[in-house]
C-alpha cells in the first residue's frame, strides 16, 4: 500500500507570495492533518481534514488555510509568504477522526521564503 | 511555559548502550502519549502509543507513562548506528475541537559505532 505523498517536496518562494502544498493521504484513510516544523518551534497543528470539513484548528493566522477534497485529497494554502513561515510542511493521514495511533506522516514539503 | 517540554540534545551514545529519553507535559488532560522517530530528510514514523499510565514494551523499546509525574520515557536497549534519528514525545487529549495533539520539540540522538 502507497504511503502519504506530498508534492512538491521542495518550494523556493520571496515574500509576498502565495503557495499551495498537496497531500495524498493512504488510500482509504479519510483524516488528514497538517503540520509545520520549524528547529525553533517544533512540529506544531495546523489544522484536521475530515469528510471535506475542517474539524480542528491550530493557532496560525489566516494565511494559512486548507481544503480537502472527496477523494480525501488535501491542500494547503499560504498567502503574503513571510520570512518566518519557511518550514517543513508535513501532512499526516489517518483512517478516522483522532487516531492518533494510526497517523502516518508524509515526507514533507520544504518550503523556503527569500 | 510549553505544554510539553523535551531536551533537545544531541544525545550521543556507544553501540549497545541503553538510551533513555523523555518528557515532561503540564496539561493534566492528556491521555494518550506517542513517540515518534523521524530520520532527516523524512515525516516522523509512529514508534510507541500508550493509552494513560504504564509500561509497554515493542522490541528493543519500551515507553514509559507516569501520569502522576506527568512524565514519560522510551527507552531504547542495545542501541544501534541505524537508530541515529531525532525521537519526538507527542500527547493528545480531547477537546470541543475533537483531538488535540502536541509535540515536543524532539531529541536528537547518535548512536556510534
Amino acid at each position: 500500500k502507497a504511503g502519504v505523498t506530498q508534492t512538491p517536496r521542495y518550494l523556493i518562494k520571496t515574500r509576498g507570495q502565495q503557495v499551495t502544498l498537496s497531500c495524498s493521504p493512504i488510500s482509504g484513510h479519510r483524516s488528514v492533518s497538517w503540520y509545520q516544523q520549524t528547529p525553533g518551534q517544533g512540529l506544531q497543528f495546523l489544522f484536521e481534514y475530515f469528510s471535506e470539513t475542517q474539524r480542528n484548528k491550530g493557532n496560525f493566522p489566516g494565511r494559512f488555510s486548507g481544503r480537502q477534497f472527496s477523494n480525501s485529497r488535501s491542500e494547503m494554502n499560504v498567502s503574503t509568504l513571510e520570512l518566518g513561515d519557511s518550514a517543513l510542511y508535513l501532512c499526516a493521514s489517518s483512517l478516522e477522526r483522532g487516531s492518533t495511533d494510526t497517523q502516518y506522516f508524509g515526507p514533507g514539503t520544504r518550503l523556503t521564503v527569500l | 511555559q510549553k505544554e510539553v517540554e523535551q531536551d533537545p540534545g544531541p544525545l550521543s551514545v556507544p553501540e549497545g548502550a541503553i538510551v533513555s529519553l523523555n518528557c515532561t507535559y503540564s496539561n493534566s488532560a492528556f491521555q494518550y502519549f506517542m513517540w515518534y522517530r523521524q530520520y532527516s530528510r523524512k515525516g516522523p514514523e509512529l514508534l510507541m502509543y500508550t493509552y494513560s499510565s504504564g509500561n509497554k514494551e515493542d522490541g528493543r523499546f519500551t515507553a514509559q507513562v507516569d501520569k502522576s509525574s506527568k512524565y514519560i520515557s522510551l527507552f531504547i536497549r542495545d542501541s544501534q548506528p541505524s537508530d541515529s534519528a531525532t525521537y519526538l514525545c507527542a500527547m493528545s487529549a480531547i477537546n470541543t475541537g475533537g483531538f488535540k495533539t502536541i509535540f515536543g520539540a524532539g531529541t536528537r540522538l547518535f548512536v556510534k559505532a
